[in-house]
């Protein structure tokens, strides 16, 4: 069965740098493209880009360029989201997910990652 | 705030049938495919509805989904008490090149 297993919770401090990984398992790693989502905490979901584990591509919401980039290591069918210059908003539960029929229908989400930015 | 608007709370009774509505404009709902979403609480969110009216494998058919012009709805019937939780409407904005989210509406079976 598809599963997305995310790394586990994160604390940092303002200004610094997070990655989150994400790992594939039950299908082909490059077949689907991976999105990342983030919720605030009582807040709703923010959709933060999507990359095409095949090609590599990436699309990132305009809130975040510059400041986050999706990579992939197919060797381990492994997707990871780094943001940089985190600041107190940034605290959030980031999940990554796998489109179905299209990218951003998506269809197969992680468990979520906590990441706290506190000084 | 999001780019469709959902209501922040419906309510209903236990086997009784509630809509939520999401609105958004040309740019999204108007010209692209609306998905539905249910998170539990403490979960990830899980696809409840794609492709406007679409369910995935293993959704009852107590869900469903419909669009007309820049509007979705989701309908649920025979409401259960484990039908609580906050629901998501989602799509492509094609002037923004993202995907958009409603605000989330929480539902709760009295």
């Amino acid at each position: 069965q598809v599963q997305l297993v995310q790394s586990g919770a994160e604390v940092k401090k303002p200004g610094a740098s997070v990655k989150v990984s994400c790992k594939a398992s039950g299908y082909s790693f490059t077949s689907y493209d991976i999105n990342w989502v983030r919720q605030a905490t009582g807040q709703g979901l923010e959709w933060m880009g999507w990359m095409n584990p095949n090609s590599g591509n990436t699309g990132y919401a305009q809130k975040f360029q510059g400041r986050v980039t999706m990579t992939r290591n197919t060797s381990i069918s492994t997707a990871y989201m780094e943001l940089s210059s985190l600041r107190s908003e940034d605290t959030a539960v980031y999940y990554c997910a796998r489109g179905i029929t299209a990218t951003t229908v998506l269809g197969y989400w992680g468990q979520g990652t906590l990441v706290t930015v506190s000084s | 705030q999001s780019v469709l608007t959902q209501p922040p709370s419906v309510s209903a009774a236990p086997g009784q049938k509630v809509t939520i509505s999401c609105s958004g404009s040309s740019s999204n709902i108007g010209n692209n495919y609306v998905s539905w979403y249910q998170q539990l609480p403490g979960t990830a969110p899980k696809l409840l509805i794609y492709d406007n009216n679409k369910r995935p494998s293993g959704i009852l058919d107590r869900f469903s989904g419909s669009k007309s012009g820049t509007s979705a709805t989701l309908g649920i019937t025979g409401l259960q008490t484990g039908d609580e939780a906050d629901y998501y409407c989602g799509t492509w904005d094609s002037s923004l090149s993202a995907a958009v989210f409603g605000g989330g509406t929480q539902l709760t079976v009295l």
